[in-house]
């Protein structure tokens, strides 16, 4: 049963960087899936940041193109989200996920991490 | 972007109802359709893939139907683990996209 864990700061200063780690445990970063981040303000839908796979290739919603950034370490099985130029609209609970897989599905999810904007 | 709507935005059934959730894409995204139920304070739970595919380890109380722009989650007996909230994803074009969701509590 494949396990992400985010990890990183739960407060971020307006115009400041949001950086956050998922680390993957039982599946290799490696394995033939990409990586996505998640992000969900408090009572909205769940809106898709980007994803990576682990030859490095990502892909990023258009919305976020300019600020975010997202790496994979795989020497440590993990990958990484930095967003700049934060504002409170980007307070929200982030989640990593696996997927999509090949059949398209985002099958597991960390339990997430509430990142607040705020001075 | 590929624009989800869902419908309907809440409902309110008893343990044991069968319910349907619909699911509509602004357009054709083939069978390219996931489903989540996501419980207060937790991060979203895959039901199904694919349209109609049942994720390992669901119950076979859930089922998906629909291809092209509409799609349909049907949960044959309500049970009281499944009183959350269902979002569905597209994943056939980027932006991947999520519907607004529907609430279902408990009549």
């Amino acid at each position: 049963q494949v396990q992400l864990q985010e990890s990183g700061p739960g407060l971020v200063k307006p115009s400041g960087t949001l950086s956050l780690t998922c680390a993957v445990s039982s599946d290799s970063i490696s394995s033939p899936n990409w990586w996505s981040w998640f992000r969900q303000p408090p009572g909205k839908r769940p809106e898709w940041i980007g994803e990576i796979y682990h030859s490095g290739t990502t892909n990023y919603n258009p919305s976020l193109d300019s600020r975010v950034t997202i790496s994979v370490d795989k020497s440590k099985n993990q990958f990484s989200l930095k967003l700049s130029s934060v504002t409170a609209a980007d307070t929200a609970v982030y989640y990593c996920a696996r997927g999509p897989t090949s059949t398209g599905s985002v099958d597991s999810w960390g339990q997430g991490t509430l990142v607040t904007v705020s001075s | 972007d590929i624009q989800m709507t869902q419908s309907p935005s809440s409902l309110s059934a008893f343990v044991g109802d069968r319910i349907t959730v619909t699911c509509r894409a602004s357009q054709n995204i083939e069978g390219r359709l996931n489903w989540f139920r996501q419980k207060p304070g937790k991060a979203p739970e895959l039901l199904i893939y694919g349209a109609s595919s049942l994720q390992t380890g669901v119950p076979s109380r859930f089922s998906g139907s629909g291809s092209g722009t509409d799609f349909t989650l049907t949960i044959s007996s309500l049970q009281v683990e499944d009183f959350a909230t269902y979002y569905c994803q597209q994943i056939y074009r980027i932006p991947f996209s999520f519907g607004p969701g529907t609430k279902v509590d408990i009549k």
